[in-house]
């Protein structure tokens, strides 16, 4: 089983929808986890922390549920501009520091 | 301007020829790391470093060197390139990783090895 898995998509969504997706991860002493977006060929870069509360961002929500060992992110009204591939990042623990990367979850906002 | 620069861009190379990818960060970065980056895979961390002189396998280190003498430079040596090193490489770097601080990616480097 892979540490984090993400369902690789892709998620074909029409423009002004909400969509969802989770990530799931293995390790129960994750300290942090974080939503970055990558467009093709290019670095990914931040798109937001994920905190125990949950956090809000814009159009953006994302969630942690410890008990279940998720996340997700929730993108209300998308945007042509949304569709890129989602990576879901876990911080393995507190004396490790390793960054671990799911594999992504591929985005197409159509018009 | 803040970023993190890494060279080459591209490389073409043959199996068994020393290569090194160099990146450097004009942010007093802390944190550094190097990453492959796979189709279906996604990204993999291959080295970190804490700060200088510190540095931490991550999931896929072999056939991999690194070295932090400096903080700003965190080179990334392949003694002896195979052809399953064929991939695109990011290296990254952030604050601290202690404090959620985000990871400020190079452009990447496609490496490739005949």
């Amino acid at each position: 089983r892979k540490e984090v898995e993400q369902d690789p998509g892709p998620f074909n969504v029409p423009e002004g929808a909400t969509v969802a997706f989770n990530c799931t991860y293995s390790n129960s002493a994750s300290q942090s986890f974080f939503w970055y977006r990558q467009d093709c060929r290019k670095e990914p870069k931040l798109l937001m922390s994920v905190y125990s509360s949950g956090n809000e961002d814009g159009r953006f929500t994302a969630q942690l549920n410890r008990a279940s060992q998720y996340i997700s992110l929730l993108i209300r009204d998308s945007k042509l501009s949304d569709s890129a591939t989602y990576l879901c990042v876990v911080l393995l623990g507190v004396s490790n520091y390793q960054l671990i990367w799911g594999a992504g979850t591929k985005l197409i906002i159509k018009p | 301007e803040a970023q993190v620069t890494q060279n080459p861009r591209y490389l073409i190379t043959v199996t068994g020829k020393k290569l090194t990818v160099t990146c450097s960060q004009n942010m007093n970065h802390e944190y550094m790391s190097w990453y492959r980056q796979d189709p279906g895979l996604g990204l993999r961390q291959i080295y970190y470093s804490m700060n200088v002189e510190v540095t931490d396998k991550g999931d896929v280190p072999e056939g991999y060197k690194v070295s932090r003498k400096e903080k700003r430079n965190f080179p990334l040596i392949l003694e002896s390139p195979s052809p399953n090193q064929t991939s695109l490489y990011f290296c990254a770097s952030s604050l601290s990783v202690r404090l959620n601080q985000p990871q400020h990616f190079g452009d990447g480097t496609r490496l490739s090895i005949l």
